[in-house]
């Protein structure tokens, strides 16, 4: 069955470029349509959609994200990326990398990475 | 401050019912399927419900969804210690604030 892991730096520093990696295993990332997604969560705080990259190619962000955010895919590697620029303390949370089928409207987030603690300090 | 309200804390005694509610509008909710998950402590979301009231393969079906205009509520049955968790719905969103929105979460407290 298809699983996510996120990977990368868990401590950034203010104004730097928070990157984070999601591998894809048990599956191929090219394969089928989903919604290749991050998501993110601040401690003790609700969970917050930063966008998407469709199988195509084609990204979606969250407008209050958009001029910092971006997403990407590498599918010899079969994984997507997270790009998150000019990052602050408000930043700080737990990310997790997500899939959402595109087949039928009421598709859902069905599989979780198990989330990368990013903390953004100096 | 979240585009799908929901309350921030329920609770019940084990054995008895809940429901969580889950409110938005006609540009969320009110034109598109809702999504429950559930996150146990320390771990990462899990889908609950999708398409409003449909269940996942091996959610047992004490966990229901309904939806009604521009609401949704999941309902849980036969409560269990292990169902404390926090419990978030979402959907997608046609304005200009989100593609994809979550509701602030819901603490479920079986007491």
């Amino acid at each position: 069955q298809v699983q996510l892991q996120e990977s990368g730096p868990g401590l950034v520093k203010p104004s730097q470029t928070l990157s984070l990696t999601c591998t894809v295993s048990g599956g191929s990332i090219s394969s089928g349509s989903y919604y290749w997604s991050w998501i993110r969560q601040p401690a003790g705080k609700g969970l917050e959609w930063i966008g998407r990259i469709y199988t195509s190619g084609s990204t979606n962000y969250n407008p209050s994200l958009k001029s910092r955010v971006t997403i990407s895919v590498d599918t010899s590697k079969n994984q997507f990326s997270l790009k998150l620029s000019s990052v602050t303390a408000a930043d700080t949370a737990v990310y997790y990398c997500a899939r959402l089928p595109a087949a039928r409207p009421g598709d859902a987030f069905d599989i979780w990475g198990q989330g990368t603690m990013v903390t953004v300090s100096s | 401050q979240s585009v799908l309200t929901q309350p921030p804390s329920v609770s019940a005694a084990p054995g008895q019912k809940v429901t969580i509610s889950c409110s938005g509008s006609s540009s969320n909710i009110g034109n598109n399927y809702v999504s429950w998950y559930q996150q146990l402590p320390g771990t990462a979301p899990k889908l609950l419900i999708y398409e409003n009231n449909k269940r996942p393969s091996g959610i047992p079906d004490r966990f229901s969804g309904s939806k009604s205009g521009t609401s949704a509520t999941l309902g849980i049955t036969g409560l269990q210690t292990g169902d404390e968790a926090d419990y978030y719905c979402g959907t997608w969103d046609s304005s200009l604030s989100a593609d994809w929105v979550f509701g602030g979460g819901t603490k479920l407290t079986v007491l």
